[in-house]
């Protein structure tokens, strides 16, 4: 079965401050990776997906850019923060052929 | 433009007393309607998919049903535990599992 594990789990950073969060993938071989992102009040939103390595689709524009260096990571990065892109961060896993969407624990991140 | 809209925002029940939350959608193409379950601070946990109008599913307390423009999730004599916050998702026509989610309804079940 798929473990996704997420770091870090919570994070705090001033506006302007750059951003790496981490998704990495157990259990599976050639995922399709996605980063969705939960803010209050609103539905997930899909930010990136990802059907290989080096190979990055962007869902919505924004301060946020994703990578896949490895088969199994999948990493979302800003370069300068803003207070927008709070929210709760997660990566999730679509094994080829299923239908099913397995989330992470999330990443939690706060700008101030 | 693709839309999934869920109702109520928040149902506050006693224990044992059944209702049903609703999922209301327009897509173009459906793939799948899925319901997942949030615990709060957790990520999503997978519930059901159902695929044609019609189609029932069931796992304990719980059964989705689909129409052709909304699902319905029934919860049979909720217990506390059934507290969390319920997701609904479309899956739309494309290449990839690209998912359309409501908002969900915060659902506490009170002993």
């Amino acid at each position: 079965s798929q473990t996704i594990h997420q770091w870090p789990a919570t994070l705090v950073q001033p506006v302007g401050s750059p951003l790496s969060l981490e998704c990495t993938v157990e259990g599976t071989s050639n995922p399709n990776l996605y980063w969705y992102r939960q803010a209050a009040g609103r539905g997930l939103q899909l930010l990136f997906y990802s059907v290989g390595i080096g190979q990055i689709s962007s869902e919505v524009p924004q301060n946020l850019s994703a990578s896949r260096p490895q088969d199994r990571q999948f990493i979302l990065s800003s370069k300068k923060l803003l207070l927008s892109d709070s929210g709760f961060y997660l990566c999730a896993v679509g094994s080829s052929g299923a239908n099913v969407l397995t989330f992470g624990a999330g990443s939690r991140l706060t700008v101030l | 433009e693709d839309q999934v809209t869920q109702s109520p925002e928040a149902l506050r029940l006693q224990e044992g007393e059944s209702s049903s939350l609703n999922c209301s959608y327009t897509v173009s193409g459906l793939r799948g309607l899925f319901w997942y379950r949030q615990d709060p601070g957790k990520g999503p946990e997978f519930l059901f998919t159902l695929y044609s109008a019609g189609e029932e599913k069931e796992k304990e307390r719980l059964k989705a049903t689909l129409t052709k423009k909304e699902s319905f999730l029934h919860i049979t004599a909720p217990k506390p535990e059934d507290s969390a916050t319920y997701l609904c998702a479309a899956r739309v026509a494309g290449a990839t599992n690209k998912l359309i989610f409501g908002t969900g309804t915060l659902l506490a079940v009170q002993p």
